[in-house]
């Protein structure tokens, strides 16, 4: 079964700083992916998705993913971080025609 | 506006009660779903349905039951044999099974 790995359940940078989130997903078959965000108390936003038609995609607010196939991986990034990106961070995978599986999901702190 | 809401934001249950939380969406959405969500534990699917008057239990259906009567609206009710709902329960709902979701902001339910 189809199962996303986010590694750091907490994740801290500094305000200015790179930031990286990781996420691996299981599957002989690369899937659709995802980035979703989560404020407290409210939904997810959708951040970015992959479906195969660029490896590297761009998302709002400043982030980005890259898909590596090798990896099985699809790392969430952002080179400078602002502390409105202060939020819960979810990797989301679609087999085919599945239901989407979540990972766990990251907490990401800005330091000022 | 196009989007999905959730009523209430705020729910208080006594034990013993059944409650029924709100979803409504005006995007002509075929698929919707149900999520809860600890802290800790990412997002769990309650029930989805693909089409009216059809539904499927996710991972953990035990205690919830729904009805899709109409394509827009997608109700959760929470019963008394939920041993432990205090939680936050997010809807979504897609074009289609699996593709991108689209969530609601979210019903906090507390049993006191």
């Amino acid at each position: 079964a189809q199962s996303v790995t986010q590694l750091g359940s907490h994740v801290s940078v500094s305000e200015g700083a790179l930031v990286l989130l990781r996420c691996n997903y299981s599957s002989s078959v690369p899937p659709y992916l995802f980035w979703y965000v989560q404020y407290p108390n409210q939904g997810l936003q959708l951040l970015l998705k992959y479906t195969s038609a660029a490896t590297l995609v761009k998302g709002i607010n400043g982030f980005e993913a890259e898909f590596k196939k090798s990896e099985t991986s699809f790392h969430l990034t952002k080179p400078s971080a602002h502390m409105s990106d202060a939020a819960e961070y979810f990797c989301a995978a679609r087999p085919g025609a599945q239901k989407l599986v979540f990972g766990q999901g990251t907490r990401l702190t800005i330091n000022p | 506006d196009g989007g999905i809401t959730q009523s209430p934001k705020y729910l208080f249950r006594k034990e013993g009660q059944n409650v029924t939380l709100s979803c409504e969406q005006n995007l002509n959405h075929d698929a919707m779903y149900w999520y809860r969500q600890d802290p800790g534990q990412g997002l769990r699917l309650i029930y989805y349905s693909q089409i009216v008057n059809d539904f499927q239990k996710g991972d953990i259906a035990e205690g919830y039951s729904v009805s899709r009567e109409k394509k827009e609206s997608f109700p959760l009710t929470v019963t008394s044999a939920q041993k432990n709902p205090t939680a936050f329960y997010l809807c979504a709902s897609s074009m289609i099974q699996g593709s991108e979701q689209f969530f609601g902001p979210g019903t906090r339910l507390t049993v006191l």
